[in-house]
């Protein structure tokens, strides 16, 4: 079946402008993460939904990014007043359990660049 | 300190060599422990789970938890080619979900 998809794959922007990342978990899947990964580095926990509640939003860096899950599936992160240090790879992950220690298939990720 | 250590290689072994990665951790809370793959330009996808302590086997890989020592371990028998990618330990705590504390990962290189 299909996996994980996110859009766009690639998304180059300017200083300053605002961005919205999309996810789109496997069909079925209750919670849904969002995951800032750094060349080099480990996927860096932002939030976490469960159907359309936003449980943990712990990691989101500051009061520019946001994300919402409307009706419990596909979900947006947003990132207003881009800065070049929000450059990195997003990704997205869903699993089936809401709650408890469930694999969590990952996303293709979004790659952002800011100029 | 990062709560979660992890050698960031790059490990290059010969195809049929034993590879071992290691992870080592700080918060004495974890207690679901995972080895995720990761291949060049792709997502993270899980290989093994381990809850707690002990070791535990699938096929040519085996993922051994040590909680009293704070390390863990993923051991690849046979290595082949295939194997080639970035291995990313990952933990979480208590507390009903699955916010994972992921360490750098270690990129491994099989050749034949």
């Amino acid at each position: 079946g299909a996996g994980v998809s996110q859009s766009p794959r690639y998304k180059v922007t300017k200083r300053g402008q605002d961005v919205a990342l999309r996810c789109d978990p496997i069909s079925g899947h209750v919670s849904l993460y969002w995951y800032r990964q750094a060349l080099g580095q480990g996927p860096e926990f932002l939030t976490y939904f469960n159907y359309e509640a936003q449980q943990d939003k712990s990691g989101l860096p500051n009061d520019r990014f946001s994300a919402e899950r409307p009706e419990g599936s596909i979900s947006t992160l947003t990132i207003q007043r881009t800065e070049q240090r929000d450059s990195a790879m997003y990704r997205c992950a869903s699993s089936f359990l809401a709650g408890g220690a469930d694999t969590q298939y990952f996303g293709p990720g979004t790659r952002l660049t800011v100029l | 300190q990062k709560e979660v250590e992890q050698d960031p290689g790059p490990l290059s072994v010969p195809e049929g060599a034993i590879v071992s990665l290691n992870c080592t951790y700080s918060n004495s809370a974890f207690q679901y422990f995972m080895w995720y793959r990761q291949y060049s330009r792709k997502g993270p996808e899980l290989l093994m789970y381990t809850y707690s302590s002990g070791n535990k086997e699938d096929g040519r890989f085996t993922a051994q938890v040590d909680k009293s020592s704070k390390y863990i371990s993923l051991f690849i028998r046979d290595s082949q080619p295939s194997d080639s990618a970035t291995y990313l330990c990952a933990m979480s705590g208590t507390g009903g979900y699955n916010k994972l504390i992921f360490g750098a990962g270690t990129r491994l290189a099989v050749h034949p």
